[in-house]
């Protein structure tokens, strides 16, 4: 079954600390698509990142960073130096192949905080 | 701003009413997803239209449904509200088909309440 877990409900940091955001999936698929959105308070979801299931390399974006790791079906994502306005919910997702609506199960999100 | 819009933003029903949602996919794209998520969850499939066409249903009654017109805007319509049916929804364009077809992009949302 698919399945999206993230185990860590809230998270609160002091600001310029470094944050791990953990996610772990499950699929039967062996093609497979992962996300990460970023929810503010206003609500809308706001894309990070699009990673498949062939390209395990670690991707790095300004502050932003993602550990993919099909051998423990995880893919986590770190802010380094973190800032107030980081603020928000992560949500990881997954997204199968062979489902043609390429629809997005998303895990329970993770609320981080953080603090001036 | 990823060029999808929502109406209404907010709204306030009372249980058995009916309510329709709306759509805006952005610019290029033919298929809209919906998402249902409630307060403090994460959001769930409800259906997606590709092409006009139902494609894809998530475990969701038949009191809720949907169109796509000719533009690719899409409706959502839930039939005899429940109160459970109070939450954010999520509307989301995406190319289709294809490998792109999995990158959706998502509106504001509408939060409706059910009194």
């Amino acid at each position: 079954a698919q399945k999206v877990t993230q185990a860590q409900t809230e998270i609160s940091v002091v600001e310029k600390e470094d944050v791990t955001l953990d996610c772990v999936y499950e699929t039967r698929d062996t093609t497979y698509y992962l996300f990460w959105y970023k929810q503010p308070p206003s609500g809308e979801l706001v894309f990070l990142i699009r990673r498949n299931s062939f390209d395990e390399q670690n991707e790095i974006s300004g502050r932003y960073s993602w550990n993919f790791q099909k051998s423990t079906s995880s893919f986590n994502f770190t802010i380094t130096a973190s800032q107030v306005v980081d603020s928000a919910v992560y949500f990881c997702a997954l997204s199968e192949s062979m489902d043609s609506s390429y629809k997005l199960i998303f895990g329970s999100g993770t609320r981080l905080l953080v603090r001036p | 701003e990823t060029g999808v819009t929502q109406s209404p933003t907010h709204l306030i029903k009372t249980r058995g009413q009916q309510v329709t949602l709306r759509c805006s996919s952005q610019s290029g794209h033919n298929t809209v997803s919906w998402y249902q998520q409630a307060l403090g969850q994460g959001p769930q499939f409800i259906f997606q239209y590709y092409r006009e066409e139902e494609n894809g249903r998530g475990n969701f009654p038949p009191r809720f449904s949907g169109l796509q017109f000719p533009n690719y805007s899409s409706e959502l319509n839930v039939n005899a509200l429940e109160l459970d049916d109070s939450a954010l929804y999520l509307c989301a364009s995406s190319l289709g088909q294809g490998p792109r077809g999995n990158e959706q992009f998502f509106g504001p949302g509408t939060r409706l309440t059910v009194l």
